[in-house]
C-alpha cells in the first residue's frame, strides 16, 4: 500500500526559480528518502534523511523531514531546465523490505 | 550510467510467451530487487534478494518467477502475462536491506499484448 504521498502532483515553473515539493505518510518510520526518475528511466538516488534528522543539505537540494507532522519537503533552489523530472519520495519502517514509494510529483522547469 | 543494468531495454509479447528480464549491477552490492512501475500509480515492490536469499514477495501473482544466481544477478520469468502486467520494470540494487535503495536500473518497457 502507499505510504507517503508528494504534493503537488504536478509543477511547473521558470528556470531560475525555487521548487518545493511536499511527501506525507502516515506510520512512523526509520528513514525517507527522495529520488528523481527522468521520463521513462530508472530512478536516481538524492538524499537520504533519518528519522533523527531535521534537515539535510546536497548542492541545491535541500530535505527537511518534520516526525510530527509526518512530512518531509525537497526545495530545489536556482532550478534548471535539467531539472524537469519526476520527484519521488520513499519511507522505511524497518528496512527496504517494506520501502514504499509516492506517486510522486511532476516538476517542469521551463527554459 | 548508475552500474545497473538491464536487458531487455523493451519487450514486447503476447499473453502465452515466455520470456525472462535480465538485471546486472557490478557495484558489489548484496541486496537486489524488482519493482513495477505502472503509468500514474506508485512504484510496486516486487521481490527482494538479500545475500541471494528471496526476503520478500510482496503477494505477486506466480506468473511473475524471480530468480537470483549470485549477488551480481537478478531475473524475472515471464509466463502466461496479462495485459494489465504491461508496465516499466526497474531492477534496483544496495548494499544491504538497511541502508536505501542505491540504484536503480533503466528498466524494461513490458508491453503484453
Amino acid at each position: 500500500s502507499q505510504q507517503g504521498e508528494e504534493d503537488p502532483q504536478a509543477l511547473s515553473i521558470q528556470e531560475g526559480e525555487n521548487a518545493t515539493m511536499n511527501c506525507s505518510y502516515k506510520t512512523s518510520i526509520n528513514n525517507l528518502q527522495w529520488y528523481r526518475q527522468n521520463s521513462g528511466r530508472g530512478l536516481v538516488h538524492l538524499i537520504l534523511i533519518r528519522s533523527n534528522e531535521r534537515e539535510k543539505h546536497s548542492g541545491r537540494l535541500r530535505v527537511t523531514l518534520d516526525t510530527s507532522k509526518k512530512s518531509s519537503s525537497l526545495l530545489i533552489t536556482a532550478s534548471r531546465a535539467a531539472d524537469t523530472a519526476s520527484y519521488f519520495c520513499a519511507t522505511i519502517v524497518y528496512n527496504n523490505n517494506d520501502m514504499r514509494f509516492g506517486a510522486g510529483t511532476r516538476l517542469t522547469v521551463k527554459p | 550510467e548508475t552500474g545497473v543494468t538491464q536487458t531487455p531495454r523493451h519487450l514486447v509479447m503476447g499473453m502465452t510467451n515466455k520470456k525472462s528480464l535480465k538485471c546486472e549491477q557490478h557495484l558489489g552490492h548484496n541486496a537486489m530487487y524488482w519493482y513495477k512501475q505502472s503509468a500514474k500509480k506508485p512504484l510496486e515492490l516486487m521481490f527482494v534478494y538479500n545475500f541471494k536469499e528471496q526476503t520478500e514477495n510482496n503477494s505477486v501473482p506466480s506468473r511473475f518467477s524471480p530468480e537470483c544466481p549470485n549477488s551480481s544477478h537478478l531475473f524475472l520469468h515471464l509466463h502466461t502475462l496479462q495485459p494489465e502486467d504491461s508496465a516499466l520494470y526497474l531492477c534496483a540494487s544496495s548494499q544491504d536491506t538497511t541502508v536505501g535503495l542505491g540504484a536503480f536500473g533503466p528498466g524494461t518497457r513490458l508491453t503484453v499484448l
